[in-house]
Protein backbone atom coordinates (compact mmCIF):
# COMPACT_ATOMS: atom_id res chain seq x y z
CA UNK A 1 0.00 0.00 0.00
CA UNK A 2 0.69 3.77 -0.13
CA UNK A 3 3.04 5.52 2.57
CA UNK A 4 1.87 8.61 3.69
CA UNK A 5 4.48 10.03 6.54
CA UNK A 6 3.57 13.11 9.54
CA UNK A 7 5.70 15.00 11.19
CA UNK A 8 6.25 15.14 14.36
CA UNK A 9 4.27 11.88 15.82
CA UNK A 10 4.28 14.13 19.31
CA UNK A 11 4.43 17.38 20.43
CA UNK A 12 4.19 19.65 23.88
CA UNK A 13 3.98 23.40 23.28
CA UNK A 14 3.09 26.48 25.28
CA UNK A 15 -0.58 28.30 25.14
CA UNK A 16 -0.04 30.96 22.69
CA UNK A 17 2.59 29.36 20.33
CA UNK A 18 2.03 28.00 16.73
CA UNK A 19 3.03 24.29 15.60
CA UNK A 20 3.30 22.87 12.28
CA UNK A 21 3.00 19.47 11.11
CA UNK A 22 3.64 18.01 7.83
CA UNK A 23 2.17 15.35 5.98
CA UNK A 24 3.82 13.68 3.15
CA UNK A 25 3.20 11.27 0.45
CA UNK A 26 6.51 9.38 0.28
CA UNK A 27 5.76 7.27 -2.56
CA UNK A 28 3.00 8.80 -4.93
CA UNK A 29 1.98 12.47 -5.60
CA UNK A 30 -1.09 13.36 -3.91
CA UNK A 31 -3.62 16.26 -5.63
CA UNK A 32 -5.62 15.86 -2.85
CA UNK A 33 -4.90 15.58 0.91
CA UNK A 34 -7.43 15.45 4.24
CA UNK A 35 -6.81 16.68 7.61
CA UNK A 36 -8.99 15.24 10.09
CA UNK A 37 -9.02 15.27 14.12
CA UNK A 38 -9.66 12.83 16.64
CA UNK A 39 -10.76 13.14 20.41
CA UNK A 40 -9.91 9.97 22.58
CA UNK A 41 -12.33 7.47 21.50
CA UNK A 42 -14.40 9.05 19.29
CA UNK A 43 -14.50 9.40 15.63
CA UNK A 44 -12.35 11.22 12.83
CA UNK A 45 -13.69 14.51 11.94
CA UNK A 46 -12.75 16.04 8.96
CA UNK A 47 -11.01 19.23 9.23
CA UNK A 48 -10.47 20.72 5.72
CA UNK A 49 -9.47 19.32 2.34
CA UNK A 50 -6.13 19.98 0.92
CA UNK A 51 -5.37 20.69 -2.85
CA UNK A 52 -2.35 21.36 -4.73
CA UNK A 53 -1.85 24.64 -5.53
CA UNK A 54 -5.12 25.97 -4.29
CA UNK A 55 -6.91 27.19 -1.08
CA UNK A 56 -7.96 24.81 1.32
CA UNK A 57 -11.77 24.06 1.68
CA UNK A 58 -12.38 23.94 5.34
CA UNK A 59 -15.56 22.41 7.32
CA UNK A 60 -18.43 24.21 9.09
CA UNK A 61 -16.94 25.32 12.26
CA UNK A 62 -13.39 25.15 11.52
CA UNK A 63 -11.65 28.51 12.06
CA UNK A 64 -9.21 28.65 8.82
CA UNK A 65 -6.79 31.53 10.29
CA UNK A 66 -6.50 29.24 13.49
CA UNK A 67 -5.72 26.37 11.43
CA UNK A 68 -3.62 27.09 8.27
CA UNK A 69 -3.28 24.47 5.59
CA UNK A 70 -0.49 24.78 2.96
CA UNK A 71 -0.48 22.30 0.07
CA UNK A 72 2.63 23.96 -1.50
CA UNK A 73 3.68 20.71 -3.47
CA UNK A 74 2.13 17.01 -4.76
CA UNK A 75 3.45 15.45 -2.03
CA UNK A 76 3.50 17.56 0.99
CA UNK A 77 0.79 19.63 3.18
CA UNK A 78 1.31 21.36 6.33
CA UNK A 79 -1.04 21.47 9.10
CA UNK A 80 -0.01 25.20 11.10
CA UNK A 81 -2.08 25.10 14.89
CA UNK A 82 -1.72 29.08 15.13
CA UNK A 83 -1.81 30.63 18.69
CA UNK A 84 -3.00 27.29 20.27
CA UNK A 85 -4.74 27.10 23.28
CA UNK A 86 -5.13 23.69 25.84
CA UNK A 87 -8.81 22.88 23.60
CA UNK A 88 -6.69 22.35 21.06
CA UNK A 89 -4.78 19.06 22.35
CA UNK A 90 -5.70 16.68 19.91
CA UNK A 91 -4.81 13.82 17.66
CA UNK A 92 -4.50 15.22 14.26
CA UNK A 93 -4.57 12.81 11.45
CA UNK A 94 -3.51 13.40 7.64
CA UNK A 95 -4.57 11.12 4.32
CA UNK A 96 -3.35 11.32 0.92
CA UNK A 97 -5.78 10.50 -2.07
CA UNK A 98 -4.14 8.45 -4.82
CA UNK A 99 -4.48 9.54 -8.24
CA UNK A 100 -6.47 6.82 -9.78
CA UNK A 101 -7.48 4.70 -6.80
CA UNK A 102 -10.55 4.19 -6.11
CA UNK A 103 -10.73 6.97 -3.21
CA UNK A 104 -8.78 5.12 -1.01
CA UNK A 105 -7.71 7.59 1.63
CA UNK A 106 -4.07 6.70 2.81
CA UNK A 107 -3.89 7.79 6.12
CA UNK A 108 -0.37 9.17 8.04
CA UNK A 109 0.21 7.73 11.83
CA UNK A 110 -1.08 11.00 13.45
CA UNK A 111 0.36 13.74 15.34
CA UNK A 112 -0.72 13.95 19.22
CA UNK A 113 -0.56 17.78 20.01
CA UNK A 114 -0.26 18.63 23.94
CA UNK A 115 -0.95 22.31 24.47
CA UNK A 116 0.11 23.45 28.27
CA UNK B 1 -26.43 17.58 7.64
CA UNK B 2 -24.91 14.01 6.47
CA UNK B 3 -24.74 11.43 9.56
CA UNK B 4 -22.91 8.16 10.03
CA UNK B 5 -23.88 6.17 12.78
CA UNK B 6 -22.34 3.07 13.93
CA UNK B 7 -23.64 0.19 16.30
CA UNK B 8 -23.06 -1.14 18.53
CA UNK B 9 -20.25 1.23 20.30
CA UNK B 10 -18.26 -1.39 22.13
CA UNK B 11 -18.42 -5.32 21.89
CA UNK B 12 -16.62 -7.87 23.82
CA UNK B 13 -16.41 -11.38 22.25
CA UNK B 14 -14.86 -14.15 23.45
CA UNK B 15 -12.32 -15.42 20.43
CA UNK B 16 -14.09 -17.87 18.13
CA UNK B 17 -17.25 -15.78 18.02
CA UNK B 18 -18.43 -13.99 15.47
CA UNK B 19 -18.78 -10.07 15.78
CA UNK B 20 -21.02 -7.66 13.27
CA UNK B 21 -21.12 -3.77 13.14
CA UNK B 22 -23.68 -1.84 11.46
CA UNK B 23 -23.42 1.23 9.66
CA UNK B 24 -26.28 3.88 8.66
CA UNK B 25 -26.16 7.06 7.12
CA UNK B 26 -28.99 9.50 7.06
CA UNK B 27 -28.48 10.42 3.79
CA UNK B 28 -28.20 7.96 0.69
CA UNK B 29 -24.40 7.32 -0.52
CA UNK B 30 -22.86 7.08 -3.34
CA UNK B 31 -20.36 4.43 -1.89
CA UNK B 32 -18.89 3.61 1.35
CA UNK B 33 -15.29 2.41 2.67
CA UNK B 34 -14.59 0.54 6.16
CA UNK B 35 -11.32 1.47 7.82
CA UNK B 36 -9.71 -0.45 10.69
CA UNK B 37 -7.84 1.86 13.36
CA UNK B 38 -5.73 -0.96 15.88
CA UNK B 39 -5.29 0.87 19.18
CA UNK B 40 -2.92 3.82 19.07
CA UNK B 41 -2.79 3.36 15.62
CA UNK B 42 -4.39 4.91 12.28
CA UNK B 43 -7.22 3.93 10.04
CA UNK B 44 -6.16 1.40 7.53
CA UNK B 45 -8.53 0.77 4.74
CA UNK B 46 -10.04 -2.09 4.30
CA UNK B 47 -12.29 -2.40 1.37
CA UNK B 48 -14.94 0.13 -0.72
CA UNK B 49 -18.48 -0.97 -1.62
CA UNK B 50 -20.00 0.78 -4.34
CA UNK B 51 -22.99 -1.20 -5.89
CA UNK B 52 -26.50 -1.40 -4.28
CA UNK B 53 -26.89 -5.03 -2.43
CA UNK B 54 -22.80 -5.14 -3.07
CA UNK B 55 -21.37 -8.24 -0.81
CA UNK B 56 -17.79 -8.55 -0.62
CA UNK B 57 -15.47 -10.97 1.71
CA UNK B 58 -12.14 -10.83 2.56
CA UNK B 59 -11.01 -14.16 4.62
CA UNK B 60 -13.28 -14.15 7.60
CA UNK B 61 -14.50 -10.39 6.97
CA UNK B 62 -17.49 -10.21 5.17
CA UNK B 63 -19.10 -6.66 3.94
CA UNK B 64 -22.13 -5.49 2.70
CA UNK B 65 -23.60 -2.65 1.11
CA UNK B 66 -27.42 -2.08 1.41
CA UNK B 67 -30.15 -1.91 -1.02
CA UNK B 68 -30.95 1.62 -0.46
CA UNK B 69 -27.08 2.64 -0.12
CA UNK B 70 -28.04 3.89 3.14
CA UNK B 71 -26.70 1.26 5.09
CA UNK B 72 -23.85 -1.24 5.37
CA UNK B 73 -22.13 -4.15 7.42
CA UNK B 74 -18.96 -5.62 8.44
CA UNK B 75 -19.34 -9.27 9.83
CA UNK B 76 -16.11 -11.05 11.01
CA UNK B 77 -16.23 -15.10 11.52
CA UNK B 78 -14.97 -16.45 14.08
CA UNK B 79 -12.71 -13.55 15.54
CA UNK B 80 -8.86 -13.71 16.61
CA UNK B 81 -7.20 -11.51 18.88
CA UNK B 82 -5.29 -9.74 16.23
CA UNK B 83 -9.17 -8.59 15.46
CA UNK B 84 -8.70 -5.96 18.10
CA UNK B 85 -9.27 -2.29 17.28
CA UNK B 86 -11.89 0.04 16.31
CA UNK B 87 -13.35 -0.51 13.10
CA UNK B 88 -14.89 2.77 10.82
CA UNK B 89 -17.26 2.91 7.96
CA UNK B 90 -16.96 6.15 6.05
CA UNK B 91 -19.92 6.87 3.48
CA UNK B 92 -19.53 9.14 0.33
CA UNK B 93 -22.12 11.86 0.18
CA UNK B 94 -22.20 14.71 -2.25
CA UNK B 95 -18.47 15.50 -2.54
CA UNK B 96 -17.01 14.36 0.85
CA UNK B 97 -16.58 10.93 2.91
CA UNK B 98 -18.35 11.44 6.27
CA UNK B 99 -16.55 8.88 8.52
CA UNK B 100 -19.03 6.94 11.39
CA UNK B 101 -18.98 6.57 15.04
CA UNK B 102 -17.06 3.62 14.91
CA UNK B 103 -17.01 0.15 16.97
CA UNK B 104 -14.64 -0.72 19.54
CA UNK B 105 -13.77 -4.51 19.42
CA UNK B 106 -12.18 -6.28 22.07
CA UNK B 107 -11.62 -10.14 22.00
CA UNK B 108 -10.98 -11.68 25.38
CA UNK B 109 -8.77 -14.91 24.64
Amino acid sequence: GAVVSQHPSRVICKSGTSVKIECRSLDFQATTMFWYRQFPKKSLMLMATSNEGSKATYEQGVEKDKFLINHASLTLSTLTVTSAHPEDSSFYICSARRPGSTDTQYFGPGTRLTVL
Amino acid sequence: GQQVMQIPQYQHVQEGEDFTTYCNSSTTLSNIQWYKQRPGGHPVFLIQLVKSGEVKKQKRLTFQFGEAKKNSSLHITATQTTDVGTYFCAGRGTYKYIFGTGTRLKVLA
